[in-house]
């Protein structure tokens, strides 16, 4: 069955520092993946997705993915973290139509 | 540009008593609708779906049940709440039968249920 495995539920960096959050997902063939930010007490909003093409996608507010077939991942980065940024991060993936699968989120804090 | 609306925003019910949650979709015609509810460190958890007026899905035997109205009108509901009913329930939509299509989230309601 397919799923997305987000490793690491709390991840704190400097303001200014490299955001780097990670997800991995199960398989197998090519899925679609996406990752979407929630602010609290909000819906969620797509940062990016991956289909097809370039392995490199990139997405609103900054950010970036790279789709890596060998590893099965799909990490989301950030070069510099601004405050806006803290938030809870979404990694999703979809095979079946009506069927998009969560992982458990990753709360990223920004210090100042 | 489409929108979508999700009401109310909060919500405190006592266990036993009836829940009905609303999610309009403004801007877009025959919209796929999702009901997820979402718990504290598990992501989010996809309840309903419907691809039509009259059409539902349910991907998980719950307390709940969905109805689809109108073409644009999603509404989940419950004839007697579980304490463990109490969550985060999110409204969705998309936009055709991809499954590359992004979904679009309501701001949710937070359900308490005491």
């Amino acid at each position: 069955a397919q799923s997305v495995t987000q490793l690491g539920s709390h991840v704190s960096v400097s303001e200014g520092a490299l955001v780097l959050l990670r997800c991995n997902y199960s398989s197998s063939v090519p899925p679609y993946l996406f990752w979407y930010v929630q602010y609290p007490n909000q819906g969620l909003q797509l940062l990016l997705k991956y289909t097809t093409g370039a392995t490199l996608v990139k997405g609103i507010n900054g950010f970036e993915a790279e789709f890596k077939k060998s590893e099965t991942s799909f990490h989301l980065t950030k070069p510099s973290a601004h405050m806006s940024d803290a938030a809870e991060y979404f990694c999703a993936v979809s095979l079946v139509v009506y069927d998009m699968r969560f992982g458990a989120g990753t709360r990223l804090t920004v210090k100042p | 540009s489409q929108t979508i609306h999700q009401w109310p925003a909060t919500l405190v019910q006592p266990v036993g008593s009836p829940l009905s949650l609303e999610c309009t979709v403004e801007g877009t015609s025959n919209p796929n609708l999702y009901w997820y509810r979402q718990a504290a460190g598990r992501g989010l958890q996809l309840l309903f779906y419907s691809v039509g007026i009259g059409q539902i899905s349910s991907e998980v035997p719950q307390n709940l049940s969905a109805s689809r109205p109108q073409d644009r009108q999603f509404i989940l509901s419950s004839k007697k709440l579980l304490l463990s009913d109490s969550g985060f329930y999110l409204c969705a939509w998309s936009v055709d039968s991809n499954y590359n299509s992004p979904l679009h989230f309501g701001n949710g309601t937070r359900l308490t249920v005491t």
